[in-house]
């Protein structure tokens, strides 16, 4: 079946620093591909998407590009801040089904 | 506010009751979708529903029903709970044909005690 494989956190970074977390994943055919952000008590919100391959989704300074030679979709930011302390999701789908997520990735910035 | 709705925020109820999830699900939305979190499990696709029919089911025990009403919300019902469904159970909501990604509620945290 479908599966995503985020790489395991906690990933602590200082302010100002740069921000990868890899995303792989496994599917038959081409998914759509998703990042989502969840903050302290709150739910999931949608960061950013691709919808095929060489796509790049981006938001807020994030960014991803849909690989399809490698399965990947990995998160960047140039420069992350405090706030964006939070949990994220890489996630794949197809049109009108269920999303199928990695196991989320703590990020924590430190002033 | 995302637009997807869901009541009650918490409940801390015995093992062995019943409990029940409400989603109201964004305007316009037809599909219904239902998330276990827990701590060890992450993200676990339950049920779901698209204009009031079951379209996909996951990950859900045969104690835990759904159903999408005329009106298009959702509820989840969980019966004879264990200390281990205690979690976080998110609704999420989309159109059903495109692929622009769900809109997902703040979620209900259960605690069985």
């Amino acid at each position: 079946g479908d599966s995503v494989t985020q790489m395991e956190g906690p990933v602590t970074l200082s302010e100002e620093a740069f921000l990868t977390i890899n995303c792989t994943y496994t599917a038959t055919g081409y998914p759509s591909l998703f990042w989502y952000v969840q903050y302290p008590g709150e739910g999931l919100q949608l960061l950013l998407k691709a919808t095929k391959a060489d796509d790049k989704g981006s938001n807020k300074g994030f960014e991803a590009t849909y690989r399809k030679e490698t399965t990947s979709f990995h998160l960047e930011k140039g420069s992350v801040q405090v706030s964006d302390s939070a949990v994220y999701f890489c996630a794949l789908g197809f049109a009108g089904n269920m999303l199928t997520f990695g196991g989320g990735t703590r990020l924590m910035v430190k002033p | 506010d995302s637009g997807v709705t869901q009541t009650p925020k918490h409940l801390i109820t015995a093992t062995g009751q019943r409990v029940t999830l409400r989603c109201s699900p964004r305007s316009g939305d037809l599909s219904v979708y239902w998330y276990q979190q827990s701590l060890d499990q992450g993200l676990q696709f339950l049920i779901q529903y698209y204009n009031g029919e079951e379209r996909a089911k996951g990950n859900i025990l045969e104690r835990f029903s759904a159903q999408q009403f005329p009106d298009l919300h959702s509820e989840l019902n969980l019966s004879s709970l264990e200390l281990g469904d205690s979690a976080l159970y998110f609704c999420a909501s989309s159109s059903g044909q495109d692929d622009y990604g769900y809109t997902f509620g703040s979620g209900t945290r259960l605690t069985v005690v």
